[in-house]
């Protein structure tokens, strides 16, 4: 069982470029987040999926789009990147309902944009 | 509209109890989380209320009253493994909106 998986653990981009960040989870679980974390300024809801093929802006939308593919899969893509988006990005899922506000966390992914 | 506040940074001593406060005003509010994140990690879930009262789990306790829009998280008997930020987290909706978090640093 290896949770919340994301990928890659760290980037570097140029302003301008484009990427996509992967996240999978192997829980089952129906909701799906996607966090930014800046020093200072906590976590940050970007978007986020209730359930499978639903998805959702939340508080810092622009700039980012995301995919929910499937049950286990929300990719976020940054379409053309610019260096106020130089933080760290955590993927989250929950199983909804009840257990919504239990997230499970992925590692993260470090991202620079030069 | 919605604002959350924590202290930004508590101190405390092995043995001790510290306990860390949360003030909330937030719209079609539902419950209160509370999460850990030990540097260079991911946050990871320590409790949720979702009534006013206590909740205790372990050394952990975490307390909420919707009519103050408060709620805190008391911490026990601290280990130097408790060293980490702590974030308050009220959930609204399908959504949980998080704090800027409180640096708990424990003394030996």
């Amino acid at each position: 069982n290896a949770g919340v998986t994301q990928t890659p653990k760290f980037q570097v981009l140029k302003t301008g470029q484009s990427m996509t960040l992967q996240c999978a989870q192997d829980m089952n679980h129906n909701s799906m987040y996607w966090y930014r974390q800046d020093p200072g300024m906590g976590l940050r809801l970007i978007y986020y999926s209730a359930s499978e093929g639903t998805t959702d802006k939340g508080e810092v939308p622009n700039g980012y789009n995301v995919s929910r593919l499937n049950k286990r899969e929300f990719s976020l893509r940054l379409e053309s990147a610019a260096p106020s988006q130089t933080s760290v990005y955590f993927c989250a899922s929950s199983a909804g309902g009840a257990e919504n506000e239990k997230l499970f966390f992925g590692s993260g992914t470090q991202l620079s944009v030069l | 509209g919605q604002s959350l506040e924590q202290p930004s940074e508590v101190t405390a001593v092995e043995g001790a109890i510290v306990q860390i406060n949360c003030t909330y005003q937030t719209s079609g509010f539902y419950g209160l989380s509370w999460y850990q994140q030990h540097d260079g990690g991911a946050p990871t879930f320590l409790s949720y209320n979702a009534l006013d009262g206590l909740e205790e789990t372990g050394r952990f306790s975490s307390f909420l009253s919707r009519s103050d829009s408060y709620g805190y998280l008391l911490l026990q008997e601290l280990q130097m493994k408790d060293s980490a930020s702590y974030f308050c987290a009220p959930s609204k909706g399908d959504k949980l909106i998080f704090g800027t978090g409180t640096r708990l640093q424990v003394f030996p």
